[in-house]
């Protein structure tokens, strides 16, 4: 299993650009999860899926969105990007309904908004 | 609401002592709480995690203890060795089923040879 795999590793954007941040995880795992990481700063859930077609808002939503539309992929959407969205991304994965399990990480995804 | 305060933010120690990380949480239907380990430029690491049907549990030099009617719970490493130096975060499930995990701010953790 490759696990959960984020594209891309960096990204530079521009103030208004928008982009997508790609994550897919192999281990057939109903939740998916979105946090950011500022620099010294714990992890904040931006959005959370537990299961496809499913979504819904974490602690920091706005500016964002998502979509589940299957499984295995939890893309990330940034609309009109700000400087305050400079971060690193990371996409999470667990599995089993009902029952706690450890989050898996994707390496994440280091953006800059200039 | 959902809210995790860890403290401190910062701890320092010599190779060989003990270190304690503590954090305080506000929904008395969590029930899941979980330690990450995160070394610079890496993906957090689970590296220890306790339910609340138990008040500690241990693994080798790590343990994490859990009061439930106080609403803390801690992590325990003894006989520190250089390569503990990380950030640790702890994290405590809000939402029920919904599993959705709410984390702390962290610990900088460094351990002096």
């Amino acid at each position: 299993n490759a696990g959960v795999t984020q594209t891309p590793k960096f990204r530079i954007l521009k103030i208004g650009q928008s982009m997508t941040l790609q994550c897919a995880q192999d281990m057939n795992h109903n939740y998916m999860y979105w946090y950011r990481q500022d620099p010294g700063m714990g992890l904040k859930l931006i959005y959370y899926s537990v299961g496809a077609g499913i979504t819904d808002k974490g602690e920091v939503p706005n500016g964002y969105n998502v979509s589940r539309s299957t499984t295995e992929d939890f893309p990330l959407r940034l609309e009109l990007a700000a400087p305050s969205q400079t971060s690193v991304y990371f996409c999470a994965s667990n599995g089993r309904v009902g029952a706690n399990e450890k989050l898996f990480f994707g390496s994440g995804t280091q953006l800059s908004v200039l | 609401g959902e809210n995790v305060e860890q403290h401190p933010s910062t701890l320092s120690v010599q190779e060989g002592d003990s270190a304690v990380i503590k954090c305080t949480y506000s929904d008395s239907a969590s029930n899941y709480f979980p330690w990450y380990k995160q070394e610079l430029g890496k993906r957090p690491q689970l590296i220890i995690d306790i339910r609340s049907n138990v008040g500690e549990k241990k693994d080798q030099r790590i343990a994490v203890t859990l009061n439930k009617t106080a609403k803390h719970f801690s992590l325990h490493i003894t006989e520190t060795q250089p390569e503990d130096s990380a950030v640790y975060f702890c994290a405590v499930d809000y939402g029920g089923a919904t599993n959705k995990l709410i984390f702390g701010t962290g610990t900088l953790l460094a351990v002096q040879p």
